[in-house]
């Protein structure tokens, strides 16, 4: 299957602090990333959709302005918590768009942010 | 709206085959079927599109049953690697290429 990286696997911040998490198609190139956020033992909520080139679409009561999102090329896109506080803790999925016409996404291996 | 899996969770013994059910009450354009380690990415495993097809992953399988919209996981002669946590996503036709996934299923394999 297709390979998406993201990175960092985990940070740890304080209060108040920016985060910026970044996720990869390595071989090849996703015109749609997805963010999800992950609960513990919950299932997958996505949190938006991030186009190449445009403005990212974002889910009914999730801030864009908290999380702010950035897909400047095909193959990279950026979420950025911004002013982190520890509510925002917890595990950051993105997933990139393989196929348009079958809508197969795959997956990065996640971020878990933990806020002091 | 979210789609249901049941059961929640499976505990099987090496060589025992499982069926994990995603039901949901929105006109299904196509399933897909992901697996999840702790702390890890979920894996692809296979996707179903409308029209009722029967898709086989080793010894992994799957059906999709559009009138239902009602989609069955098979394992079967289960091994230890398959243990994990399954999830369902699922698209209609209004949800512009989002997949909304279901609560999981925990599968637990024993030797």
């Amino acid at each position: 299957g297709a390979v998406v990286s993201q990175h960092p696997s985990r940070v740890i911040c304080k209060s108040g602090t920016s985060v910026k998490i970044e996720c990869r198609s390595l071989d090849f190139q996703a015109t749609t990333m997805f963010w999800y956020r992950q609960f513990p033992k919950q299932s997958l909520m996505l949190m938006a959709t991030s186009n190449e080139g445009s403005k990212a679409t974002y889910e009914q009561g999730v801030e864009k302005d908290k999380f702010l999102i950035n897909h400047a090329s095909l193959t990279l896109s950026t979420l950025t918590v911004t002013s982190a506080h520890p509510e925002d803790s917890s595990f950051y999925i993105c997933s990139g768009r393989y196929s348009l016409a079958k809508n197969i996404q795959y997956f990065g291996a996640g971020t878990r942010l933990s806020v002091l | 709206q979210q789609p249901v899996q049941s059961p929640q969770a499976v505990i099987l013994r090496e060589g025992e085959d499982a069926v994990i059910n995603c039901s949901s009450s929105k006109a299904l354009y196509s399933v897909h079927w992901y697996r999840q380690k702790h702390g890890e990415a979920p894996v692809f495993l296979m996707i179903l599109l409308k029209g009722g097809e029967q898709k086989g992953h080793e010894k992994i399988s799957a059906s999709f049953n559009e009138k239902k919209q009602q989609s069955s996981l098979y394992l079967t002669a289960s091994q230890l690697s398959y243990s994990g946590t399954y999830f369902c996503g699922t698209r209609d036709s209004a949800s512009y290429g989002k997949l909304t996934f279901g609560q999981g299923t925990i599968l637990t394999v024993h030797p």
